[in-house]
């Protein structure tokens, strides 16, 4: 089945941090990937995403590359501020077939000054 | 990309009661969906919303339990019925958008504490 696994969190960086969050995925096909951040009392917005291997989604500072041969979907940014503390949950969505989501468990992120 | 409009956005209620949670899309849209997040947990979806016909429940949530009505493609109701403190979750609707239809978006959550 459809799987998206998540390396666990807090992830704890001062500001102007390199950030990395590893997801990496299980699926049938070519699934589409997103990244959500869901910051804290809000529901999910969706940062970005890559719907083909090789693909690299960005926005606001955030990047992640769709990368078939690892299947990996790995979010990064190169200096982190303290607004981007969040919750953010990595997504796959099948190409076929009921188009339902599967979600990472999430990674908090807290970022200090 | 569509904008869900869900309230309420947070409710205390007391144990046995029911409360119906609202989204309200501001175009329409071909699938809505419904999820739970419990505390420090991933969402989980609890069903997804058939305009004019019975939601779709996903294994371990049931009818009765969460009825779901989607009387068009821009609005649907989830309550949460017979509440119990395990209840206490935020609870998400979400729908498909955006470019070729495939881009889920989100309400704000609604926030509930059973007690």
């Amino acid at each position: 089945g459809n799987s998206v696994t998540q390396m666990e969190g807090p992830v704890t960086l001062s500001e102007e941090a390199f950030l990395t969050i590893n997801c990496t995925y299980t699926a049938t096909g070519y699934p589409s990937l997103f990244w959500y951040v869901q910051y804290p009392g809000e529901g999910l917005q969706l940062l970005l995403k890559a719907t083909k291997a090789d693909d690299k989604g960005s926005n606001k500072g955030f990047e992640a590359t769709y990368r078939k041969e690892t299947t990996s979907f790995h979010l990064e940014k190169g200096s982190v501020q303290v607004s981007d503390s969040a919750v953010y949950f990595c997504a796959l969505q099948p190409n076929t077939g009921f188009q339902k989501l599967v979600f990472g468990t999430g990674t908090r992120l807290l970022v200090s000054p | 990309s569509a904008v869900i409009s869900q309230k309420p956005s947070r409710d205390i209620c007391q144990r046995g009661t029911s409360l119906t949670i609202q989204c309200q899309v501001d175009s329409q849209v071909t699938m809505m969906f419904w999820y739970r997040q419990q505390p420090g947990q991933s969402l989980t979806l609890i069903a997804t919303a058939n305009q004019g016909s019975e939601a779709t429940y996903e294994s371990g949530f049931v009818i009765d339990k969460f009825p779901i009505s989607r009387p068009n493609l821009t609005f649907s109701t989830l309550t949460v019925s017979n509440m119990s403190p395990e209840d206490s979750s935020i609870y998400l609707c979400s729908g498909l958008g955006g470019q070729g239809g495939t881009e889920a978006f989100f309400g704000q959550g609604t926030r509930l504490t059973v007690v």
